[in-house]
């Protein structure tokens, strides 16, 4: 099947550092999506992006959808603990199916 | 409040008994998928719906079975736990080509 390669696995940074995560995948994507999951908890919606080179903000995240359709990134600016958690990125083709990254665990130290 | 809510969070039992995870959704989606999650592995579908009674395979669906007879809920079945299935469970559901809206989880440990 459809495979994603996210990294970093897991980043360890100061509070106020800017943070970047990436996908890239060998398959085409229709839609790129990035979730972040806290503890305990399931992932959570940050940005969806529809179309090819989108680029798109939502406060302090900026994310864009790769001109080849097969990669994505996720950038935050200025991290906050309350960042902390994982980050999921997901490529979806037809309707219904998702494919997920592996997660990048974020940590935050103040 | 729209949200997919599954029961129960937490879940231990033993290899060999039948279990249901249940999940329900209060937001008329028509989507609704099980995934799992593993350290290292994300998340990956076990099975999905597009409708009532319209289930398909996902990526990971051995020992698994689901059923939709209702729009809102959608429960996961393992008829035979095996150890290999201790994972953490995840429920969502949307509207047609939306992102997916989580529950918050179920953690199956079987030993």
């Amino acid at each position: 099947g459809q495979q994603l390669n996210q990294s970093p696995q897991s980043m360890f940074i100061q509070e106020g550092e800017d943070v970047s995560m990436n996908c890239t995948s060998s398959s085409i994507f229709n839609t790129w999506l990035w979730y972040k999951q806290d503890p305990g908890e399931g992932p959570v919606l940050l940005i969806a992006l529809y179309k090819a080179g989108e680029l798109t903000s939502n406060g302090r995240l900026t994310a864009q959808f790769g001109i080849t359709r097969k990669d994505s990134f996720l950038n935050i600016s200025a991290s906050i603990p309350s960042d902390v958690g994982i980050y999921f990125c997901a490529g979806g083709t037809s309707y219904g199916k998702l494919t997920f990254g592996q997660g990048t665990i974020l940590t935050v130290h103040p | 409040e729209a949200q997919v809510t599954q029961n129960p969070r937490y879940l231990i039992t033993v290899t060999g008994k039948k279990l249901t995870v249940t999940c329900s959704q209060n937001m008329n989606h028509e989507y609704m998928s099980w995934y799992r999650q593993d350290p290292g592995l994300g998340l990956r579908q076990i099975y999905y719906s597009m409708n009532v009674e319209v289930t398909d395979k996902g990526d990971v669906p051995e020992g698994y079975k689901v059923s939709r007879k209702e729009k809102r809920n959608f429960p996961l079945i393992l008829e035979s736990p095996s150890p290999n299935q201790t994972s953490l469970y995840f429920c969502a559901s949307s509207p047609p080509s939306s992102p997916l809206h989580f529950g918050n989880g179920t953690r199956l440990t079987v030993t």
